[in-house]
């Protein structure tokens, strides 16, 4: 079956600790992200990559990193300068970043801090 | 600046009585707008796509709309399994093509 994996379905951090968040997919898109959820606001950008080794910051990227070492995956890193991490975050693919076609989403990650 | 308003927050509905979700938008350069249904803690689940104003998009008892400035998805007789969250996006020419998030509107449906 094709389609966006992500893991853990939980993670627990913390203080001062990096954990980092795996997103795969096997649909062979060019373009991934990441997003961040939070109640009562809308998906927000933290970071996208169009292609291997290449990505870009989104509007929240402080306190983040990614890598993009593998078309598949795209590995995100919440480090401990993000202060207020407790969120649900989302993974996201879509073919190639100038078609005119939708993102397909994976079913998240919540992190929560201890 | 691009944005996207969706309204009302939440809606609650009786089996079989149709409504109406609003998503407005500003941005320069529509690309395309997006329908989503997230049922809690699960990633949104593709719905729609459309692209240009008077454009419609029907699934089940689900109908999309487009105009200049705004898409209505229309809820024909809903059941309670259509109780859910629904996100609207846009895509936009500029900014890399990024896509921007409403907040959702959160449906449910009371048998």
């Amino acid at each position: 079956d094709g389609g966006i994996t992500q893991s853990p379905k939980y993670l627990f951090r913390k203080e001062g600790q990096n954990v980092t968040l795996s997103c795969e997919q096997n649909l062979n898109h060019d373009a991934m992200y990441w997003y961040r959820q939070d109640p009562g606001q809308g998906l927000r950008l933290i970071y996208y990559s169009q292609i291997v080794n290449d990505f870009q910051k989104g509007d929240i990227a402080e306190g983040y990193s990614v890598s993009r070492e593998k078309k598949e995956s795209f590995p995100l890193t919440v480090t401990s300068a993000q202060k207020n991490p407790t969120a649900f975050y989302l993974c996201a693919s879509k073919r190639a970043p100038g078609f005119l076609e939708t993102q397909y989403f994976g079913p998240g990650t919540r992190l929560l801090v201890l | 600046e691009d944005q996207v308003t969706q309204s009302p927050e939440a809606l609650r509905l009786q089996e079989g009585e149709s409504s109406s979700l609003n998503c407005s938008y500003t941005v320069s350069g529509l690309r395309g707008l997006f329908w989503y249904r997230q049922d809690p803690g699960k990633g949104p689940e593709f719905l729609f796509t459309l692209y240009s104003a008077g454009e419609e998009k029907e699934k089940e008892r689900l109908k999309a709309t487009l105009t200049k400035k705004e898409s209505f998805l229309h809820i024909t007789a809903p059941k309670p399994e259509d109780s859910a969250t629904y996100l609207c996006a846009v895509q936009a020419s500029g900014t890399g093509n990024q896509f921007y998030f409403g907040t959702g509107t959160s449906l449910t449906v009371i048998p």
